[in-house]
């Protein structure tokens, strides 16, 4: 199985500021995946970065609130934009875990508060 | 749209005894991936079992088995002689053949009582 190393664990922010994720993996993946887990809730997809290309964005999210870099094949950056309170999620990176349909691997999770 | 439902938002279980978690799903295709994962306090998603749709056999890792149950559409995992590490919040989920996104349940809370 795949390692993700991410980077923060948790932060507090100020409203209308930016903060940055990282997801390092120790092996290369064609597809890494953006999750938010809003508090007490599910993981919904934010958006699907591959490498070289802009990412794939679900229903209700966009670029310009979420960027979203992908400069190799080990690693991801996802920016949560001006920032609200509505925004305090669990982040979560993941990468598909070997073949296709055998599970995917999830990074440790950033818990963000915006106060 | 696949949809995933957990019925149950919370269950508790005495360590050593057996609990089953529910999952029903929604979908019109014939070939798909099933999941189990598991999310202690710790935030990390811990994939606990996975079966193929064209699989028969239900699937078994050591204490975690599934009930499967594809006319249904029912996915089932069945906790036996629980531990206290099984504390945590499990989330069924759904992916279709050829594709590589994950629909998520909502979740059920297990508390294993000492």
């Amino acid at each position: 199985s795949a390692v993700i190393s991410q980077k923060p664990s948790r932060d507090i922010c100020q409203r209308g500021t930016s903060l940055t994720i990282q997801c390092q993996v120790d092996s290369q993946v064609t597809m890494m995946f953006w999750y938010r887990q809003q508090p007490g809730q599910s993981l919904t997809l934010i958006a699907t970065a591959n490498q070289g290309s802009e990412a794939t964005y679900e229903s209700g999210f966009v670029i310009d609130k979420f960027p979203i870099s992908r400069p190799n094949l080990t690693f991801s950056t996802l920016t949560v934009s001006n920032m609200s309170p509505e925004d305090s999620s669990i982040y979560l990176c993941s990468v598909e875990d070997g073949v296709q349909g055998d599970g995917y691997t999830f990074g440790s999770g950033t818990r963000l508060t915006v106060v | 749209a696949q949809t995933v439902t957990q019925s149950q938002p919370e269950m508790s279980v005495q360590e050593a005894e057996t609990v089953t978690l529910s999952c029903t799903y929604d979908t019109s295709e014939n070939n798909y991936y099933l999941f189990w994962y598991k999310q202690p306090p710790s935030r990390q998603m811990i994939l606990v079992i996975r079966q193929e749709a064209y699989k028969q056999q239900n699937a078994t890792e050591n204490r975690f088995s599934v009930n499967f149950q594809k006319a249904a559409k029912s996915f089932s995992l069945k906790i036996s002689d629980s531990q206290l590490g099984d504390t945590a919040m499990y989330f069924c989920a759904f992916m279709l053949f050829h594709d590589y996104k994950l629909s998520f349940g909502a979740g059920t809370t297990v508390t294993v009582r000492a």
